[in-house]
């Protein structure tokens, strides 16, 4: 794999499941995000990491949860979806914090019914 | 609060230049980003501004001035496939990107 991947590429999930986006990245970057984005609203940092074994809160986290055992690793999950959580989710990953560009996995499109 | 505002949707003519602006109030500044994302992908870095002035970068120029909160991104030569959304995003205090919600750039022939 080159870049950064997720999966799946789209879900559709029942009210009250538990479901988890995968996110992998091979650029070693120590720093990987969470996004959702929504219609009409900037992207929205979820949770982040800047670096294996820490994690972070961002701007929308609650229902949602991350881990990072590992560089190159950086799942999503919601513990029991709701409505709400419909939305295209972002995985992203940088060298480091701060000034250096994010790259962007292909997205995830999920539609909670 | 955190705000980054920036014209919904804009068009312009193949062949022709078009700005884009973008203004913001952010709790600090550490850099402003502009990415271009098509429809159905991910966003892509177009440039990167930390220090006033103009950054040119083939067809794409971007501008800042910290003092007035303000941004633009400068396209030349438009092309059909510089149909996209165009994201500003805004690196804060605490080093997170506050993103605006992107204005869609449709070009016609």
């Amino acid at each position: 794999i080159a870049g950064i991947t997720q999966a799946p590429t789209s879900q559709i999930l029942a009210a009250g499941r538990r479901m988890t986006l995968r996110c992998t990245q091979d650029m070693r970057h120590n720093a990987m995000y969470w996004y959702r984005q929504d219609l009409g609203l900037g992207l929205r940092l979820i949770h982040y990491s800047n670096t294996a074994g820490t994690t972070g809160k961002g701007e929308v986290p609650d229902g949602y949860s991350v881990s990072r055992a590992n560089t190159d690793d950086f799942p999503l999950t919601l513990a029991s979806a709701v409505p709400s959580q419909t939305s295209v989710y972002f995985c992203a990953s940088s060298d480091s914090g701060g000034g250096n560009e994010q790259f962007f996995g292909p997205g995830t499109r999920l539609t909670v019914l | 609060g955190q705000n980054i505002d920036q014209p919904t949707e804009m068009t312009a003519t193949e062949g022709a230049i078009v700005q884009i602006n973008c203004t913001y109030q952010t709790s600090g500044f550490n850099g402003l980003f502009w990415y271009q994302q098509h429809a159905g992908e991910a966003p892509t870095f177009l440039s990167y501004n930390v220090l006033d002035g103009l950054e040119e970068k083939g067809r794409f120029s971007s501008f800042l001035s910290r003092s007035k909160g303000y941004s633009y991104l400068l396209l030349k030569e438009l092309q059909m496939k510089d149909s996209a959304s165009y994201l500003c995003a805004v690196l804060d205090s605490n080093y997170q990107l506050i993103w605006g919600a992107g204005t869609k750039l449709i070009i016609k022939p």
